[in-house]
């Protein structure tokens, strides 16, 4: 079976560029989740939905920041500007059954780098 | 807030010495408990659960004991080997305001060596 699939792997960026990460999850879980993982604050969740409906976006870091999931097999994160410090691994999750059973299914993330 | 504390890495092991990897949580009601491995270039996986005080999560060698009384769930493996080589991330899911959420720890890398 196809786990979560995100792309790109990786993205080299200057500042002030649109970066756009995408995600999809594993076919069947009603549960998508964004996090973010830096040496200096570790793993972030950055925003999770449910059946394609934002639960919690308090994670988001600013208006930079943005989030979509137009259907059950896609979504996106996107940051406009970039800055040098969103530099960082974006991982996404997904989950048959939410957070509170623990049991999330991540992509190998996405390694952003904004020069 | 609710939260995960873990030891500082690296842990660094010869291969068949014992692994403990502590972890201790704060957190109000009563949380589930995970730990989660991340192998080099990949992302996290759950390696065990324990969803109630007193409960034990195994899987692949590695135990850990949900202590309510001590507010730990301490990850430990008998033998490690090279393979286990990977980050370690306790987390705790947290209900609050009717949302839940998986809250990790900041990891501890292990390594180990022939």
């Amino acid at each position: 079976d196809a786990g979560v699939i995100q792309s790109p792997r990786h993205e080299v960026t200057e500042m002030g560029q649109e970066v756009t990460l995408r995600c999809k999850p594993i076919s069947g879980h009603d549960y998508l989740f964004w996090y973010r993982q830096t040496m200096m604050r570790g793993l972030e969740l950055l925003i999770y939905f449910n059946n394609n409906v934002p639960i919690d976006d308090s994670g988001m870091p600013e208006d930079r920041f943005s989030a979509k999931m137009p259907n059950a097999s896609f979504s996106t994160l996107k940051i406009q500007p970039s800055e040098p410090r969103d530099s960082a691994v974006y991982f996404c999750a997904s989950s048959p059954n939410g957070p509170n059973t623990g049991e999330l299914f991540f992509g190998e993330g996405s390694r952003l780098t904004v020069l | 807030g609710n939260s995960v504390t873990q030891m500082e890495g690296p842990v660094t092991l010869s291969e068949e010495a014992f692994l403990t990897i502590n972890c201790t949580y704060t957190a109000t009601g009563y949380p589930s408990l995970f730990w989660y491995v991340q192998y080099p270039g990949e992302g996290l996986q759950l390696l065990l659960k324990a969803t109630k005080a007193d409960d034990k999560g195994s899987n692949k060698g590695f135990e850990a004991t949900y202590r309510k009384e001590t507010t730990s769930f301490h990850l430990e493996k008998g033998s490690v080997q090279v393979s286990d080589s990977a980050v370690y991330f306790c987390a705790l899911s947290d209900r609050a305001y009717n949302t839940d959420k998986l809250i990790f720890g900041t990891g501890t890398r292990l390594q180990v060596f022939p």
